[in-house]
């Protein structure tokens, strides 16, 4: 079975552009969660997507968005990019989302210059 | 205000050791936990986890010990190997409230032969 897959692996942006990350859980997995892992803050939860719906949501700023697909796959859009945004964004699926495992993508390493 | 706290950034170990990571919370909502371990670049991967219900939960040379009373979990791993050098991060969830990880921020291990 493959496992999470996060395009693109690396990126470079400039302040006040905006970024589309991609996610592609493991197959059969209907629920899709984003972090964002920083040296300051750690791992630090975004949003979680199930069955196309946001069912719950970090302490995150509105500039970062996300949707699901009805084949499971989610993008994160992060706009008007700030330096603070630069990070390592990680994509984890689960069958059902709380409460359950979670196996993570390696994740997009975003750098905002 | 973090929940979830590791509060050793780091652990050096020899080989054929024990390595003990500790992990506190707060939240007394929390009834999952889980550890996972993170190599650079790379997304974290699950080791094992253990529900509020249980206070011991055995994989191979990984143990994780909960005590409720204190809100504090442990991982044990022996014998400890080179190949277990990385960061491990505690995670803590509400299953009952359907809530999201929220993750320590990690323990460096060091293991040396």
């Amino acid at each position: 079975k493959a496992g999470v897959t996060q395009t693109p692996r690396y990126l470079i942006k400039t302040r006040g552009q905006q970024v589309t990350l991609s996610c592609s859980p493991i197959s059969g997995h209907r629920s899709v969660s984003w972090y964002q892992q920083t040296p300051g803050q750690g791992l630090q939860f975004l949003f979680e997507y199930f069955s196309e719906t946001q069912r719950n949501k970090g302490n995150f700023p509105g500039r970062f968005s996300g949707r699901q697909f009805s084949n499971s796959r989610s993008e994160m859009n992060v706009s008007t990019l700030e330096l603070g945004d630069s990070a390592l964004y990680l994509c984890a699926s689960s069958q059902r989302g709380a409460g359950e495992k979670l196996f993570f993508g390696s994740g997009t390493q975003l750098s905002v210059l | 205000d973090q929940q979830v706290k590791q509060n050793s950034p780091s652990l050096s170990v020899q080989e054929g050791r024990i390595s003990i990571l500790n992990c506190d919370y707060t939240n007394s909502m929390f009834d999952y936990f889980l550890w996972y371990k993170k190599y650079p670049a790379e997304g974290p991967t699950f080791l094992i986890s253990i529900s509020s219900i249980k206070d011991k939960n055995e994989d191979g040379r990984f143990t994780v010990f909960l005590n409720k009373s204190a809100k504090h979990l442990s991982l044990h791993i022996v014998p400890s190997q080179p190949g277990d050098s990385a960061v491990y991060f505690c995670a803590a969830s509400a299953h009952q409230a359907g809530t999201a990880l929220i993750f320590g921020k990690g323990t460096t291990l060091s293991v040396s032969s």
